[in-house]
């Protein structure tokens, strides 16, 4: 059975120090795989999504950046961290054109 | 450009009570629509697809509709018990179908014992 790992759970990070949240699928191959984030009030705001190996599709202009080294793994990074990039991230992953599934997600907090 | 809301935002009920959600969407051109549950600190729970095609889907005490030609998908929860409080979301995927999830913002449920 596929599913999908994100780590880690939770994240407390200095201003302007980098950030590397890390997402991987396993039972599965070619997935479409997917960065949300989760503001209070704001709902789910898609951040980026891929549809294969370097195809990175970015829905927001922002301090951050994402990339796909591997078929199943997915990877949200920065730089420099703003206080406005607090908030709680998740990973999803879908076959192409079905369900998505979601990970457990990341509440990161940048003081 | 799709937009999906829920009405409405927040929402408390004894327990017992059967209940439904509202989730309306602007461009009825969709490839698929499907409820999440998202109990809180947690990642998304899927509960149910249904394909532009279908009317609706069913899953133990959830049964959900979709009119596509309305804009509008309903979740029905029978019989509902403290266990369903949680923000249930509704997303909607246009066609070709490769495409992200558009998500509304969620109702939030409360089933009070």
């Amino acid at each position: 059975s596929q599913t999908i790992h994100q780590w880690p759970a939770t994240l407390v990070q200095p201003v302007g120090s980098p950030l590397s949240l890390e997402c991987t699928v396993e039972g599965t191959s070619n997935p479409n795989l997917y960065w949300y984030r989760q503001a209070a009030g704001r709902g789910l705001q898609l951040l980026f999504y891929s549809v294969g190996i370097g195809q990175i599709s970015s829905e927001v202009p922002q301090n951050l950046s994402a990339s796909r080294p591997q078929d199943r793994q997915f990877i949200l990074s920065s730089k420099k961290l703003l206080l406005s990039d607090s908030g709680f991230y998740l990973c999803a992953w879908s076959p192409r054109q079905n369900i998505q599934y979601f990970g457990a997600g990341t509440r990161l907090s940048v003081l | 450009k799709q937009e999906v809301t829920q009405i409405p935002a927040a929402l408390s009920v004894p327990e017992g009570e059967n209940l439904v959600l509202n989730c309306s969407f602007t461009d009825s051109a969709i490839y698929n629509l499907q409820w999440f549950r998202q109990d809180p600190g947690k990642g998304l729970t899927s509960l149910l697809l249904i394909q532009s095609s279908q009317r609706e889907q069913t899953s133990g005490r959830l049964n959900a509709s979709l009119d596509k030609s309305s804009g509008r998908s309903t979740l029905y929860i029978a019989a509902s018990q403290p266990g369903d409080s949680a923000t249930y979301l509704c997303a909607v995927k246009q066609p070709p179908g490769n495409t992200p999830l558009v998500f509304g913002k969620g109702t939030r449920l409360s089933v009070i014992a």
